[in-house]
C-alpha cells in the first residue's frame, strides 16, 4: 500500500474541471513537506507537473492547478482536455520513513 | 536536453541479483545539484523510491530495501547502476531511473522504465 492515498480514477468530460486528491499524515503532508505531482503518458516517462505544492514547471499550461492544506493536497485540471488522459501521481518526504514517498496514482479519463 | 535511459536483463530467476544501469546524456551526473535515483512501479500499484546516489558516491536507501539494495556512480561514463539481491517474484516491476532535484526537492526528470521480471 502506498503511503500518499489517491483515488484510483476520475473521469469528466472534455473542457470540465477533474480534482484528484493525495491524502498523507503529519509524517509527511501534514509536515509541511512540499507536495509534487507527476503526470505519465501511457508508454512515457513520468513528467513533473506541479512542484512545491503549486508550482508549474515552465511548459506546464495554467490549466493545472495545485494545492496543499493539512495533510492532504490537490491537483485540479480545468478544461479537461482528450491530451490529460494520463495517470498521475503525487510524491513528498516523509520523516518517520526518512524517504520519498508516493501516492497510489491516479488514471483520469477523458469521456 | 537531458535524458535517462534504463538497461538491463528483462528477466532475471529468483534467489538472483537485479541489476540495471542508467545512462545519462544531455548533462552532467557530476553535478553537486542533483542525486540519481531509482524507483520501481509493481503492476497496478504505485511507484516506490529505491533509492539515490550523488556525484561523490553517497547513497540513500529506502529503509525497507536497504539490505539488498546497492546502488553505485561512474562518474566517467555519465551512467548509475542498481543491484537488488535475492530477488523474488515481489521485485518484479517497471523500474525506473530519475533526477532528483536537491534544491527543489523532487523527481525533474525521469527515464520511461524498463519491466523487469523475476520467475524461473
Amino acid at each position: 500500500q502506498s503511503v500518499l492515498t489517491q483515488p484510483p480514477s476520475v473521469s469528466g468530460a472534455p473542457g470540465q474541471r477533474v480534482t484528484i486528491s493525495c491524502t498523507g499524515s503529519n509524517s509527511n503532508i501534514g509536515a509541511t513537506y512540499d507536495v509534487h505531482w507527476y503526470q505519465q503518458l501511457p508508454g512515457t516517462a513520468p513528467k513533473l507537473l506541479i512542484y512545491g505544492n503549486s508550482n508549474r514547471p515552465s511548459g506546464v499550461p495554467d490549466r493545472f492547478f495545485g494545492s496543499q492544506s493539512g495533510t492532504s493536497a490537490s491537483l485540479a485540471i480545468s478544461g479537461l482536455q482528450a491530451e490529460d488522459e494520463a495517470q498521475y501521481f503525487c510524491q513528498s518526504y516523509d520523516s518517520s520513513l526518512s524517504g520519498y514517498v508516493f501516492g497510489s496514482g491516479t488514471k483520469v479519463t477523458v469521456l | 536536453q537531458l535524458q535517462l535511459q534504463e538497461s538491463g536483463p528483462g528477466l532475471v530467476k529468483p534467489s538472483e541479483t537485479l541489476s540495471l544501469t542508467c545512462t545519462v546524456s544531455g548533462g552532467s551526473i557530476s553535478s553537486t545539484d542533483y542525486h540519481w535515483s531509482w524507483i520501481r512501479q509493481p503492476a497496478g500499484r504505485g511507484m516506490e523510491w529505491i533509492g539515490s546516489i550523488d556525484h561523490s558516491g553517497s547513497t540513500f536507501y529506502n529503509s525497507s530495501l536497504k539490505s539488498r539494495v546497492t546502488i553505485s556512480v561512474d562518474t566517467s561514463k555519465n551512467l548509475f547502476s542498481l543491484k537488488l539481491r535475492s530477488a523474488t517474484a515481489a521485485d518484479t516491476a517497471v523500474y525506473h531511473c530519475a533526477r532528483y532535484n536537491t534544491g527543489v526537492g523532487n523527481f525533474d526528470w525521469w527515464g520511461q522504465g524498463t519491466l523487469v521480471a523475476v520467475s524461473s
